[in-house]
Formats: structure tokens, sequence, C-alpha cells
């Protein structure tokens, strides 16, 4: 399959430590925001969604943290494994469709 | 239950042929959405379904590009006179509500 993020920002964690992945996003005006994880040749997959009228959210070691004021989303991994090795992609909603941030790839070394 | 599916996974062609790639939302879903991913860089949207109807084409590059959801299911994305720089993974997304889209595995277009 296509290999994704050649060229991405890299984050690099030890195992069992605490992640942060952090976007930008564009428009004030986007009421929705959800981050995705995307293993090579794979479709991205949901992680965690948030709405505009929250700050934050928690999922299963995960949590969203959104910052309205300075457009600024963080997704935070607790505890990371190896199987969380992937490129993050934060997305806000405009309208009906989807404008995706660049990606950062998570490499998690033992 | 089934998630979004897509066929082919790889689709190798030549330069001006015409490709078809199809899309099997998760069933009830009734928005649907195709996206491009380049090497290196997110999904950009291409078209967004609400039902049978294209609620929003707004990202097809140009006229080559054309979809369809006759039935409100599938959804078959058409490329014609290819380019090399139409090679892209294609995605597919569905979602229930409008909020969360789940995504399909992609077809990755390699045009010769």
């Amino acid at each position: 399959g296509e290999s994704v993020g050649l060229h991405l920002p890299t984050l690099s964690v030890q195992e069992g430590d605490n992640s942060i992945i952090n976007c930008a996003y564009s428009n004030s005006a986007s009421d929705y925001f959800i981050w995705y994880k995307q293993e090579s040749g794979k479709g991205p997959q949901f992680i965690i969604d948030i709405r505009s009228n929250m700050d934050k959210r928690q999922g299963q070691r995960v949590t969203v943290l959104l910052n309205k004021t300075v457009k600024h989303l963080s997704l935070q991994i607790a505890a990371t494994q190896p199987g969380d090795s992937a490129v993050y992609f934060c997305a806000e909603r405009s309208a009906d469709k989807l404008i995706f941030g660049t990606g950062t790839r998570l490499q998690v070394f033992p | 239950g089934a998630g979004v599916s897509q066929t082919p996974s790889n689709k190798v062609t030549e330069k001006g042929k015409y490709v078809e790639l199809r899309c099997d939302p998760i069933s009830g879903h009734t928005a649907l959405y195709w996206y491009r991913q380049s090497l290196g860089q997110g999904p950009e949207f291409l078209i967004y379904f609400q039902g049978t109807g294209a609620a929003d084409d707004s990202g097809l590059p140009n006229d080559r590009f054309f979809a369809v959801r006759p039935e409100g299911s599938v959804s078959t994305l058409k490329i014609q006179r290819t380019e090399r720089g139409d090679s892209a993974v294609y995605l597919c997304a569905s979602s229930l509500s409008g909020d969360t889209q789940y995504f399909g595995p992609g077809t990755r277009l390699t045009v010769l």
C-alpha cells in the first residue's frame, strides 16, 4: 500500500511515556474536530472527536484539548505503545467536508 | 459489522485511459465522501453525497472527474483521460450523522 507521510514532522517517544501531538486549524468558524490515526497502506482510523463548545474530551488512553482562542488542537496519548506508531492527522469540519492538517508521524521506541 | 470497502485496492493504468473506483459505504450511512491523498499529505476533499445527490462537488479538480451514487449506497468515482498527476490514494468515507466520517482503506491509483 501507499506509504504515508515520508516528510512529515516526527515525534519520537519511548514506550510507556505520554505523547502530545499538536495541530493548528484555520477556520475560527469550524464547529467540529477529529483526530485520525493512519498506518501505512491503510485509510485514516477515527480516534476521538470534539465539538467547538467543549475544551476537553477524554477517551480510552487519549485526550483531545481544544483552544479556540489560538485555534489549536492537541492529542494526548497516555502510556504510548508500539501499536500507536502511525501518522496522526487532525481535521476540522468546514461546511460538510473535513479539512486535514499536515500530519505528524509518531514513532515509539522500546 | 463491515466497514467502508473500496475496490480495487490498487489500480495501474496508462495516461489517457478511463478508470472507475468503487466505494461501498457502511450500511445505513446516508452521507458519502471522496477524498484524494497524495504522498506525504493529508486527504483532500473531492465530493460529498447526501443520499443519491452530490451535495458538494467543489473539490473535484476538473471536469475529467465525476462521481455517482445512483441508489444512495455504492458510489463510483470516474476519471477520464487520466494524467500522471492523478496518481494518488483515493479514499472514501461514510457518515451516519454528518459528524464522524469513517474511512475505507483507499484505492491506490498509479498512472504511467
